[in-house]
């Protein structure tokens, strides 16, 4: 089956620093990777939506220059986390979509982020 | 945009049939997805409707009515390993706005 590869898994940073998270299609072609945020009980909250090759699509609410999101090819896309501070720590969660447009979403395993 | 309603908590006993309800609004459907998710884990993905009916996969089935914006995911014979967070997620036009409903958080006790 379609496997996300999705890393780090667990990450802590200091509060000022800035940290990368991976996301990585591993047998199929990604044309669409999405980005979730999830807080402790609470569902997955929409970050952004990346397509191959152009710039990212932000929810309202999500601070572009702070969440930088690059999909740079069809099977990678990252963000990155700048001037991370303690509020941004969270469960961070990537999801991929193979080029059949309804077919599920298949995710990765998440990224513990902790800020100090 | 997306408006995607389910129930926070249910709670049901080992061996019996809990249903848990999805209603939706949104701006364009091309399907709505049922996942999974266990605390501190990815979701993990259930059933798939886009057409109006009933899908049956062993003890989950999911249900769609489009013209009434409404879905629910049936489990049977419940366990305890079944006691989990359930999404419901719909999917806007051409693949975009993949959003998911608040989760509704299912325990299933002795």
């Amino acid at each position: 089956g379609a496997v996300v590869s999705q890393h780090p898994s667990r990450v802590i940073c200091k509060s000022g620093t800035s940290v990368k998270i991976e996301c990585r299609s591993l047998d199929f072609q990604a044309t669409t990777m999405f980005w979730y945020r999830q807080f402790p009980k609470q569902s997955l909250m929409l970050m952004a939506t990346s397509n191959e090759g152009s710039k990212a699509t932000y929810e309202q609410g999500v601070e572009k220059d702070k969440f930088l999101i690059n999909h740079a090819s069809l099977t990678l896309s990252t963000l990155t986390v700048t001037s991370a501070h303690p509020e941004d720590s969270s469960f961070y969660i990537c999801s991929a979509m193979q080029r059949s447009q309804n077919s599920p979403l298949h995710f990765g395993n998440g990224t513990r982020l902790t800020v100090t | 945009g997306q408006n995607i309603d389910q129930p926070t908590e249910m709670t049901a006993t080992e061996g019996a049939i809990v249903q848990i309800n999805c209603t939706y609004q949104t701006s364009g459907f091309n399907g709505l997805f049922w996942y999974q998710q266990h605390a501190g884990e990815a979701p993990t993905f259930l059933s798939y409707n886009v057409l109006d009916g009933l899908e049956e996969k062993g003890r989950f089935s999911s249900f769609l009515s489009r013209s009434k914006g409404y879905s629910y995911l049936l489990l049977k014979e419940l366990q305890m390993k079944d006691s989990a967070s359930y999404l419901c997620a719909v999917i806007g036009n051409y693949g975009q706005n993949f959003v998911f409903g608040p989760g509704t958080r299912l325990s299933v006790l002795p």
